[in-house]
């Protein structure tokens, strides 16, 4: 059963606009939460978390929410660059001492010039 | 350069040839851990070493053996490949609440 959904697999944005990433999860040990960016060829690279202690975290065109009650996060990109075109997964963690992240299936998103 | 290094990058067997993937991490982190990527279903835990001589079983662990015998290398193996074991496999290593990843071995098992 997976805990981490990404229920959309593609996105489509206009360069400047604003890319909304969504992601699920069902477990409510999880506290921390992740998101990384995949180009081709590549290995994942972090780009942003949040801890179940905040509701957001922002960072330079990059912001994250978390609400707990849904048990949903989101990424949002302010303005969509071409360069953000990759394939993003969301990432969940437990209760310190649990090691083990928890990844979504990914959402390809394509900012469109 | 803080960087996690695998290889090969590519690599094509035949089923049954064991195999396997180096991963060397330069951090000195003592968490790391082993993933497959797959089409749906996104990156899945193979195997994690929390520690030199501490390894645990993942989601998927199935036909597949590590070792952690120095903080930087953590090789995955393969005794007995089997085709549904083509994936994309990726090491991390872990520091400071976030995972730095290799660049990926892909793998065709035929």
């Amino acid at each position: 059963d997976q805990q981490v959904k990404q229920n959309s697999p593609s996105l489509s944005v206009q360069e400047g606009r604003i890319s909304i990433l969504n992601c699920d999860y069902t477990n409510s040990m999880f506290d921390y939460f992740l998101w990384y960016k995949k180009y081709p060829a590549e290995g994942p690279t972090f780009l942003i978390s949040i801890s179940s202690i905040k509701d957001k975290n922002e960072d330079g065109r990059f912001t994250v929410f978390l609400n707990k009650s849904a048990k949903h996060l989101s990424l949002h990109i302010v303005p969509s660059q071409p360069g953000d075109s990759a394939v993003y997964f969301c990432a969940a963690s437990g209760a310190s001492g649990t090691y083990k992240y928890i990844f979504g299936t990914g959402t390809r998103l394509k900012v469109l010039a | 350069e803080a960087q996690v290094t695998q290889n090969p990058r590519y690599l094509i067997t035949v089923t049954g040839k064991k195999l396997t993937v180096t991963c060397s991490q330069n951090m000195n982190h003592e968490y790391m851990s082993w993933y497959r990527q797959d089409p749906g279903l996104g990156l899945r835990q193979i195997y994690y070493s929390m520690n030199v001589e501490v390894t645990d079983k993942g989601d998927v662990p199935e036909g597949y053996k590590v070792s952690r015998k120095e903080k930087r290398n953590f090789p995955l193996i393969l005794e007995s490949p089997s085709p549904n074991q083509t994936s994309l496999y990726f090491c991390a290593s872990r520091g400071l609440g976030t995972q730095y990843f290799g660049p990926g071995t892909r793998l065709l098992v035929l």
